[in-house]
């Protein structure tokens, strides 16, 4: 069974300062990896791909995969009281689509 | 997105009827995905497509079948719908990462 983890929160962080999500996953052979961000009531949306292991940032957002550990992190910096969602961690064994595990999702709460 | 529609978007039931959700697209994409989302479990994969008429099944399929007639059309349906597929369910071109804006069912 694959399983992809992360801690439900809610994750509370005052604005203006770095959010820090976290992922685990347990199929080594794993190799894309998906930051999606999901508000209330609405269907999830891509934040971040990564695929090989290190460091990618986008604007706010910078992405960690550490094949080795088996995790993977996200981190938004500058946090806006409009990051608050759901943050969902997808894996994807060998790039088909049927091979998507999801996460239950991190909920973020970004205090003004 | 507007290049994936769901119908209808909230729907409560009945134990023991049969209920059809269906997912339209635009974009001509081959492969379509069915999820149910639940609190605590993610989004788990009942049925996928990959082409017309080409369908399987996934981690939760038990209790649901799917259907494509058309490349634009994936239909799911619950048979006889039992209280367990009360969630949220997204119709999804996961490929392209399109996600469909879910439907909220309901079975009393």
């Amino acid at each position: 069974q694959k399983e992809v983890e992360q801690n439900s929160g809610p994750l509370s962080v005052p604005e203006g300062a770095i959010a820090s999500l976290n992922c685990t996953y347990s199929d080594r052979g794993s190799q894309s990896f998906f930051w999606y961000r999901q508000y209330s009531g609405k269907s999830p949306e891509l934040i971040m791909s990564i695929y090989s292991n290190g460091d990618k940032e986008d604007g706010r957002f910078t992405a960690q995969l550490n094949k080795a550990s088996q995790y993977v992190s996200l981190l938004i910096r500058d946090s806006q009281p409009s990051d608050s969602a759901t943050y969902l961690c997808a894996v994807n064994m060998n790039n088909y689509g049927q091979n998507f595990v999801f996460g239950p999702g991190t909920r973020l709460s970004v205090l003004p | 997105d507007a290049g994936i529609t769901q119908s209808p978007r909230h729907k409560v039931t009945e134990t023991g009827t049969p209920v059809t959700l269906r997912c339209h697209q635009t974009e001509n994409h081959r492969y379509m995905y069915w999820y149910r989302q639940d609190p605590g479990h993610g989004l788990r994969l009942i049925h996928y497509s990959y082409g017309v008429k080409d369908t399987d099944k996934g981690e939760v399929s038990d209790g649901y079948s799917v259907s494509r007639s058309k490349t634009e059309d994936f239909l799911l349906t619950l048979e006889s719908a039992t209280s367990s597929q009360t969630s949220v369910y997204f119709c999804a071109m996961i490929n392209e990462q399109f996600f469909g804006p879910g439907t909220r069912l309901t079975v009393l």
